[in-house]
């Protein structure tokens, strides 16, 4: 059992939005902004999408947005392309007995 | 070019051990703290271990399942940070990820992983 919790899927059709939660507790996503998000096509290198909750690495389109609301964060994917199917996780700090908690991951289907 | 290249993934027995490696190149290795992830066959990512800076100290943190059992390492010389895995058991079955881990508790570079299978 993963200790952040996400939906196992999500989906929506090209140039709709969609939202991935991560719900977590006070430990972990609520205590700390310091939560990022992976984007992984299986078989290849997982990619950082978000970090500190908000925050997009150069290279990252701005269709991709983060955002965090007490213990849950979330993930906002807007325009959807074909390209942005894949499996998305997030990650949350949880202090230093437990560096890195990630969730379930989430499989976004592009219809 | 940032490249991290990880090797020695292979089929052992439960009991036995296995040392990962990732090559590093394209940035300051010795400044940089890095990290395994693991992803199990059908499973979600799961963090393994984080070694701080060489600079740093080289101070090393691992997840409860490993603790024990799993050694972190690095050397600058080469550029190449270690996993190095002993006891394991059929659950440790997972492609393995080194990462590159920045200030900001995220993984910000990632290679392609090796396969490491624990069965009898």
């Amino acid at each position: 059992q993963s200790a952040l919790t996400q939906p196992p899927s999500a989906s929506g059709s090209p140039g709709q939005s969609v939202t991935i939660s991560c719900t977590g507790t006070s430990s972990d996503v609520g205590g700390y902004n310091y939560v990022s998000w992976y984007q992984h096509h299986p078989g290849k290198a997982p990619n950082l999408m978000i970090y500190e909750v908000t925050k997009r690495p150069s290279g990252v389109p701005d269709r991709f947005s983060g955002s965090k609301s007490g213990n849950t964060a979330s993930l906002t994917v807007s325009g959807l392309q074909a390209e942005d199917e894949a499996d998305y996780y997030c990650m949350s700090y949880a202090g230093s007995n437990n560096l890195g908690v990630f969730g379930g991951g989430t499989k976004l289907t592009v219809l | 070019e940032v490249q991290m290249v990880e090797s020695g993934g292979d089929l052992v027995e439960p009991g036995g051990s296995l040392r990962l490696s990732c090559a590093v190149s394209g940035f300051s290795f010795n400044d940089a703290w890095m990290s395994w992830v693991r992803q199990a066959p059908g499973k979600g990512l799961e963090w393994v271990g984080r070694i701080e800076s060489t600079t740093g100290g080289g101070i090393t943190d691992y997840a409860a399942p490993v603790k024990g059992r799993f050694t972190i390492s690095r050397d600058g010389s080469k550029t190449t940070l270690y996993l190095q895995m002993n006891s394991l058991k059929t659950e440790d079955t997972a492609v393995y990820f080194c990462t590159k881990w920045n200030r900001a508790n995220a993984m910000d570079v990632w290679g392609q992983g090796t396969t490491v299978t624990v069965s009898s």
